[in-house]
């Protein structure tokens, strides 16, 4: 059974820094795109961030380029995004998403979620 | 970018009738790399059509997809209670992918 275990998320000032992860299990990690996708309070999806099962392919919406970073450690199963100078528009609940096929970026599995709160 | 554009924004219908949802995408999509989720409160996403009409796994026929190019359809042919959420379009064939505002499916 395919797991996808998000955490991190917490009240965090703008400007500033917070890393999320996500621990995954129940499929063959390293060979498959995993992505960020993000929720505001009351509104729809948006897509973050995607990073190939090697590593070696990454992108990121517009919204997020320079500030967010992707990574993976196929070693431990976990899926990481690092973000900096945090706005109150990333107030959001980020979901961990598997993508359906490994080169083809639909997500079949979810987490349920992290909420990140930027406020002062 | 590709812009999703999906109606209506809110469909009120009742349990046993048929539903038509529709994305537009404001330039055609690649290979149909066009896929369908269903999000109820408090949950996360499911994915319910890949491929514009594949339907992903544990989804029941009732779900249907179809469309290419620039214009897709989810059509639901029996309203069951628990298909009454929020349904987006997703687009996947190129960098950014983008997700369609929402078609919220309410019981009337």
């Amino acid at each position: 059974e395919v797991q996808l275990l998000e955490s991190g998320g917490t009240l965090v000032q703008p400007g500033g820094s917070l890393r999320l992860s996500c621990a995954a299990s129940g499929f063959t990690f390293s060979s498959y795109a995993m992505s960020w996708v993000r929720q505001a309070p009351g509104k729809g999806l948006e897509w973050v961030s995607t990073i190939s099962g090697s590593g070696v392919n990454i992108y990121y919406a517009d919204s997020v380029k320079g500030r967010f970073t992707i990574s993976r450690d196929n070693s431990k199963n976990t899926l990481s995004v690092q973000m900096h100078n945090l706005r109150a528009e990333d107030t959001a609940v980020y979901y961990c998403a598997k993508s359906g096929w490994p080169t083809l970026f639909y997500f079949d599995y979810w987490g349920q979620g992290t909420l990140v709160t930027v406020s002062s | 970018e590709i812009v999703l554009t999906q109606s209506p924004g809110t469909l009120s219908l009742s349990p046993g009738e048929g539903a038509t949802l529709s994305c537009r995408a404001s330039q055609s999509v690649s290979s149909g790399y066009l896929a369908w989720y269903q999000q109820k409160p408090g949950q996360a996403p499911r994915l319910l059509i890949y491929g514009a009409s594949s339907r992903a796994t544990g989804i029941p026929d009732r779900f249907s997809g179809s469309g290419s190019g620039t214009d897709f359809t989810l059509t639901i042919s029996r309203l069951e209670p628990e298909d009454f959420a929020v349904y987006y379009c997703q687009h996947y064939g190129s960098s950014p992918w983008t997700f369609g505002q929402g078609t919220k499916v309410e019981v009337k």
